[in-house]
């Protein structure tokens, strides 16, 4: 079936350095692929979206691009901050299914 | 209301009760979802609703989970005699419609606690 690998956290990271966290996924056909944020204490919440190949997804200052070619959708930023502290998810959708998650990435930025 | 509501927050019950999980979703969402957020194991799909109905039921892990929504709104996430594995966060989340492009918006969780 469908699935989402992403990269095992915790990521740390000081402040205004650069991140990358990888997520690849496993689908038949063409899904949509998603990034969510959950920021302590606080309900997921949709990041950026990306519905078809080469798409780029973007939304404070984070960036993903649909790689149909290596199924994957790594989500970037050039600079993080403290506030970007959170755990990430990686998603997708097909047709008629429920978002799939991946397990999520814990990222925490130090000052 | 203004965003998807799930209630009870917290939940803490004997091994071998029965649960009754609650979510109200944002007004007008025709589709529901329930999933389940478990430490190191990320955010497991249960179950999702098209209005009343549930096309996939595949993610139920077992029969004591069921669900149903009535009225095309609030939904029950229902587990009988709970086991200790079922302790975790359940999360509601809805969105207008099941397009699979759709924003889903999630509630704050019911954290269940099973002794």
């Amino acid at each position: 079936g469908d699935s989402v690998t992403q990269m095992e956290g915790p990521v740390t990271l000081s402040e205004e350095a650069s991140l990358t966290i990888n997520c690849t996924y496993t689908a038949t056909g063409y899904p949509s692929l998603f990034w969510y944020v959950q920021y302590p204490g606080e309900g997921l919440q949709l990041l950026l979206k990306a519905t078809k190949a080469d798409d780029k997804g973007s939304n404070k200052g984070f960036e993903a691009t649909y790689r149909k070619e290596t199924t994957s959708f790594h989500l970037e930023k050039g600079s993080v901050q403290v506030s970007d502290s959170a755990v990430y998810f990686c998603a997708l959708c097909q047709a008629g299914t429920a978002l799939i998650f991946g397990k999520g990435t814990t990222l925490s930025v130090s000052s | 209301g203004a965003g998807v509501s799930q209630s009870p927050s917290n939940k803490v019950t004997e091994k071998g009760k029965d649960v009754e999980l609650r979510c109200d979703p944002i007004s007008g969402h025709t589709a529901l979802y329930w999933y389940r957020q478990s430490l190191g194991q990320g955010l497991e799909f249960l179950i999702y609703f098209q209005g009343n109905s549930a096309p996939d039921k595949s993610g139920l892990p077992s029969d004591r989970f069921s669900a149903e929504r009535t009225g095309g709104s609030v939904s029950t996430l229902t587990i009988q005699r709970t086991q200790q594995e079922d302790s975790a966060v359940y999360l509601c989340a809805s969105s207008s419609t099941a397009n699979s492009n759709e924003k889903l918006f999630f509630g704050s969780g019911t954290q269940l606690s099973v002794l």
